[in-house]
């Protein structure tokens, strides 16, 4: 079954740290895409990529870095880790299609401290 | 720069009653989707929906493209239904998805 895998569920950073989001998908979507989920914003887009070696900036990029080193894996990088950056992140594959499929993970929460 | 209001904010209803969820856009848009956020929070598409109006199962979705509208309806309600309905609107531009803040739905039995 087709489906976004996100790697780790949850974790604690300590400020200042590396952090490291993992997606793996077998959709074989073109697109993929990370956002933050936030209380009382819904979701919100960090970074996106067309395919294989592209990644492009969304809404809201800063402090964060992205790789695409395959079709299947995207990842998102937190260099330095801070406070603000705790929150619910989701990755997700998509295609334009005629329905525009979209699939998300499971989600991974990431509380910095 | 382009928003998504959606409403209400939370709802909550006994099991059996009907829900109506709004979403009102604020630009020019290629289509309006509706998802599905779970108790534990997983996603789950429900509508892809550009105009027009479309139904399944006991979940209707109508978007009016001219009054920059897309309503959910969901008859019927169950207790399964509840979590979190958020709609996302699709950009002409760049194909990307603007999200509104989402309705918290809770049934009672």
């Amino acid at each position: 079954e087709a489906a976004v895998t996100q790697s780790p569920r949850n974790k604690v950073a300590v400020t200042g740290g590396k952090v490291t989001l993992s997606c793996n998908q077998t959709n074989n979507h073109n697109n993929m895409y990370w956002y933050r989920q936030d209380t009382g914003h819904g979701l919100r887009l960090i970074h996106y990529s067309y395919g294989a070696g592209s990644t492009e900036k969304g809404d809201i990029p800063d402090g964060y870095k992205a790789s695409r080193p395959s079709q299947e894996n995207f990842s998102l990088i937190l260099e330095l880790a801070t406070p603000s950056q705790t929150s619910v992140y989701f990755c997700a594959s998509g295609e334009r299609t005629a329905n525009s499929d979209y699939t998300f993970g499971s989600g991974t929460r990431l509380l910095v401290i | 720069g382009q928003q998504v209001q959606q409403s209400p904010a939370s709802l909550v209803l006994q099991e059996g009653e009907n829900a109506e969820l709004q979403c009102n856009f604020s630009t020019s848009l290629n289509s309006m989707q509706w998802f599905y956020q779970r108790p534990e929070g997983s996603l789950v598409s429900l509508f892809y929906n550009p105009s027009g109006t479309k139904q399944s199962g006991r979940l209707t979705s109508t978007t009016v493209i001219k009054e920059r509208r897309s309503s959910l309806h969901i008859s019927s309600s169950q207790i399964t239904d509840s979590g979190t309905y958020l709609c996302a609107m699709e950009l002409w531009s760049n194909y990307q998805l603007i999200w509104g803040s989402g309705t918290k739905l809770i049934i009672k039995p």
